[in-house]
């Protein structure tokens, strides 16, 4: 069975700095992952997504991730906190024989001014 | 350009009255979602439509139900809401079912039970 775990449900950072939101997961065969992020009432939107190839993936607004097979990991990454990046983000993961996704409980980011 | 509308985006019903959230799309993908979301927690998947193929979640109650109608349009009915009910509800597509395609997501209708 797959499950996500996002160490951090409250995470704060000072405008400028480095954002690192974590991601694993337990799967015995590498699944799909993703990061979504959501705005206050807003939908879910894709930041960035990893199936096959290259293991750093960069998304919108800056964000990268890289898939770790070893770690089984999956962190989120931006070099410089914008006050914009305020939201909650969610890793998800995917099987790569089917489209169930699994959802992390969530990471809550600050940006302090 | 709207890709995932859900209406209203707000609901205020009574408890045990029914309600119906509407969700529609103009991406024409073959599979849809619903979830539900509460404060400070993940989504939780209900149940999916590929195409006309209904498929729920067994730990969904039976209190909620679903219609896919067309193509386009989804829809979540829940029957006999209680004040447990109340939260975000997410409706999601994505192009196909057996492969890596992300799913887009419509803003969400709040539902507030009363």
């Amino acid at each position: 069975a797959q499950s996500v775990t996002q160490l951090g449900s409250h995470v704060s950072v000072s405008e400028g700095a480095l954002v690192l939101l974590r991601c694993n997961y337990s799967s015995s065969v590498p699944p799909y992952l993703f990061w979504y992020v959501q705005y206050p009432n807003q939908g879910l939107q894709l930041l960035l997504k990893y199936t096959t190839g290259a293991t750093l993936v960069k998304g919108i607004n800056g964000f990268e991730a890289e898939f770790k097979k070893s770690e089984t990991s999956f962190h989120l990454t931006k070099p410089s906190a914008h006050m914009s990046d305020a939201a909650e983000y969610f890793c998800a993961v995917s099987p790569n024989t089917g489209n169930q996704f699994y959802f992390g409980t969530g990471t809550s980011l600050t940006v302090i001014p | 350009d709207a890709m995932v509308i859900q209406n209203p985006r707000y609901q205020v019903t009574q408890f045990g009255k029914p309600v119906t959230l509407s969700c529609s799309q103009t991406l024409n993908h073959n599979v849809m979602y619903w979830y539900q979301q509460k404060s400070s927690q993940a989504p939780k998947l209900l149940f999916h439509y590929y195409d006309k193929d209904f498929n729920n979640e067994a730990d969904t109650p039976d209190n909620f139900q679903s219609r896919r109608p067309n193509t386009s349009f989804c829809f979540l009915d829940i029957r006999s809401p209680g004040l447990g009910d109340a939260a975000m509800y997410l409706c999601a597509t994505s192009r196909e079912r057996w492969d890596p395609y992300e799913q887009y997501f419509g803003p969400g209708t709040r539902l507030t039970v009363t």
